[in-house]
């Protein structure tokens, strides 16, 4: 089992839709959540960081966490077409980072 | 400011030739440093990390090495490339900051072609 899991998709919304991105984790003990943005052809880039269940906004982000189900996902609300990437979901176990392999979301003006 | 510094940014380099990358980081003491190659259309896959000066663990057999000569000096090297080696080279870095938690930041990348 993978430790860290992602739909690779390609996700596909409307420009100004809300796009859904799922995580999932393997390790009850992990305790901090990434999600990073690809975009192609360059590096990941940190955009939102969580520790604690619940939601946490910023800007037009979004990240949710529920450490019960294991389950960390990333909202972005009037979706752009500049917020077409790869995303990327990173969780931290103890002194280890662990990265899914990532969700392609295409946003179609 | 806290940077990391990833070069050459791309590489085309003839099989069975050496290679050597290098990343840097500025701003900061003892950051835990990473190598990670990512390959086409695939996930990130750790090769190396380093938490001290000369400290180096190996995630996975490779035909690659990594040192760590100084603080916040971080190189991937290989004796002979193989077409296999292609790939998307990224350097990371983390530290804790002022709430005990560890953050985690790429460089640039280095994209090497194998030929």
């Amino acid at each position: 089992q993978k430790e860290v899991e992602q739909n690779s998709g390609p996700l596909s919304v409307p420009e100004g839709a809300i796009a859904s991105l799922n995580c999932t984790y393997s390790d009850r003990g992990s305790q901090s959540f990434f999600w990073y943005r690809q975009y192609s052809g360059k590096s990941p880039e940190l955009i939102m960081f969580i520790y604690s269940n619940g939601d946490k906004e910023d800007g037009r982000f979004t990240a949710q966490l529920n450490k019960a189900s294991q389950y960390v996902s990333l909202l972005i609300r009037d979706s752009q077409p500049s917020d077409s990437a790869t995303y990327l979901c990173a969780v931290m176990t103890g002194n280890q980072f662990y990265f899914g392999t990532g969700t392609s979301l295409t946003v179609i003006p | 400011s806290q940077t990391i510094h990833q070069w050459p940014a791309t590489l085309v380099q003839p099989v069975g030739s050496p290679l050597s990358l290098e990343c840097t980081v500025e701003g900061t003491s003892n950051p835990n440093l990473y190598w990670y190659r990512q390959a086409a259309g695939r996930g990130l896959q750790l090769l190396f990390y380093s938490v001290g000066i000369g400290q180096i663990s190996s995630e996975v057999p490779q035909n690659l090495s990594a040192s760590r000569p100084q603080d916040r000096q971080f190189i991937l090297s290989s004796k002979k490339l193989l077409l296999s080696d292609s790939g998307f080279y990224l350097c990371a870095w983390s530290v804790l900051n002022g709430r005990g938690r560890r953050g985690y930041t790429f460089g640039s990348g280095t994209r090497l072609t194998v030929v």
